[in-house]
């Protein structure tokens, strides 16, 4: 079993529509990444999270520490969202080094 | 800008050869990552450096060497040892070993052995 697992796999919307992304985890960590990766391979940085809530424009991104869990929501979607979106986590043992989900790729259509 | 270059973006190797993929930053960042991404998995972690002229194996590291003789630079071999290397290739930097902000990407290589 991975140590981080994403749901789901992949993901269409229709555009408008409020779209959640899930990660779990089973390891202690220090923070956790929500990363977006286009088609070209390059790959950006969207939150950083130890605890709580963020928010940046139309995407928002909470973690719960004691179930392990976070979530990326993108409101009001657009095409230009569809990408592949990666959760990583910094273990608690292991400094600055990065555990990558798997990502999901989400489609938006117009 | 500050930033990453990965270059090159595309590469193409006969069996058996070797091949250097180049990493450079201009960000000033101690640590230096890379990493494999495969179809249908999470990028996984060959070696990473946290300093000049010291780097650390990774979960994957057998078939790949790196050198880190300046800071800007973390060029990853590929070398023929390496036995399914065909793969995108992605090279991260952080700030410090154990900072938790200013994780960077680079654009990637994809490496195709033929």
């Amino acid at each position: 079993k991975n140590e981080v697992e994403q749901s789901p796999q992949n993901l269409t919307a229709q555009e408008g529509e409020f779209i959640t992304i899930n990660c779990s985890y089973s390891v202690g960590i220090s923070a956790l990444h929500w990363l977006q990766q286009h088609p070209g391979g390059g790959i950006v940085s969207l939150f950083m999270l130890s605890s709580g809530k963020k928010k940046h424009g139309r995407l928002i991104a909470t973690i719960n520490i004691q179930e392990k869990h976070s979530s990326l929501h993108i409101t009001a979607s657009h095409p230009r969202d569809s990408a592949v979106y990666i959760c990583a986590v910094r273990r608690e043992t292991s400094g600055s080094r990065l555990t990558f989900g798997e990502g999901t790729q989400l489609t938006v259509n117009p | 800008d500050g930033g990453i270059t990965q270059s090159p973006k595309y590469l193409f190797r006969k069996e058996g050869q070797n091949v250097t993929l180049s990493c450079e930053q201009n960000l000033n960042h101690d640590a230096m990552y890379w990493y494999r991404q495969d179809p249908g998995q999470g990028l996984r972690l060959i070696y990473y450096s946290q300093i000049v002229n010291d780097f650390q194996k990774g979960d994957i590291a057998e078939g790949y060497s790196v050198s880190r003789e300046k800071k800007e630079s973390f060029p990853l071999t590929v070398t023929s040892a390496q036995k399914n290397p065909t793969a995108f290739y992605l090279c991260a930097s952080s700030p410090r070993g154990d900072s938790f902000y200013g994780y960077t990407f680079g654009s990637g290589t994809r490496l195709t052995v033929v």
